[in-house]
């Protein structure tokens, strides 16, 4: 199993940045990927993006590409996520989890979230 | 984006009913569907991934079916550890984008 520690809560500033880190630990750092989700009380998840490390690839769902960075350090297996330009609206639960791919018919690979982190609470208010 | 829509949004039922949930995507997404639990305050929980594939350690009362764009999810008998509330998701295509939820409530 594939253990994911995050970092703690979060009270910013509207405008300010935040960064949550998920440490990753268990199995091969640098072959997963991994997806930071985020979620409003209330609300179903939103996902982000995500990185796989191997290739220090990210990418991002169209509304966070311009505010939102993903990195991973191989060194520390730990993975974070940078939100810039924080808004009021941001005020959510972050959630980091690992994307695992599945082959039920031999030759499809189908992607699903099966370790999650506990999350951090990030409360945007002035 | 692809549109994951949820129905119901809430349902209550007793101990031991059958619920049904439904999940329909914005275009076909084959069989790209997966189903989370969530109770409140943890993080969600895979349920069954690839439409109907459970996963390991999930009970076998859970079960889930589709296609193209209609699929449900089904609890033949609830338990009450079964109250919670429950989330579909496509990865056909990123965003990995998820339904808006049905809430599961003890009648």
């Amino acid at each position: 199993q594939v253990l994911l520690e995050q970092s703690g809560p979060e009270v910013k500033k509207p405008g300010s940045s935040v960064r949550v880190s998920c440490r990753v630990s268990g199995g091969t750092f640098s072959v997963y990927v991994i997806t930071w989700v985020r979620q409003v009380p209330g609300q179903g998840p939103e996902w982000m993006g995500r990185i796989t490390p191997v290739l220090d690839v990210a990418n991002y769902a169209q509304k966070f590409q311009d505010r939102a960075t993903i990195t991973a350090d191989k060194s520390t297996t730990t993975v974070y996520m940078d939100l810039r330009g924080l808004r009021s609206d941001d005020t959510a639960v972050y959630y980091c989890a690992r994307e695992r791919t599945a082959y039920p018919s031999g030759s499809y690979a189908y992607p699903f979230f099966d370790d999650w982190g506990r999350g951090t609470l990030v409360t945007v208010s002035s | 984006d692809i549109q994951m829509t949820q129905s119901p949004s809430s349902l209550s039922a007793f101990v031991g009913d059958r619920v049904t949930i439904t999940c329909r995507a914005s275009q076909s997404i084959s069989r790209y569907v997966n189903w989370y639990q969530q109770k409140p305050g943890n993080a969600p929980a895979v349920l069954i991934y690839a439409t109907s594939n459970l996963q390991s350690g999930v009970p076998s009362r859970f079960s889930g079916s589709g296609s193209g764009t209609d699929f449900t999810l089904t609890i033949s008998s609830l338990l009450p550890e079964d109250f919670a509330t429950y989330y579909c998701q496509q990865t056909y295509t990123t965003p990995h984008t998820f339904g808006q939820g049905t809430k599961l409530d003890i009648k």
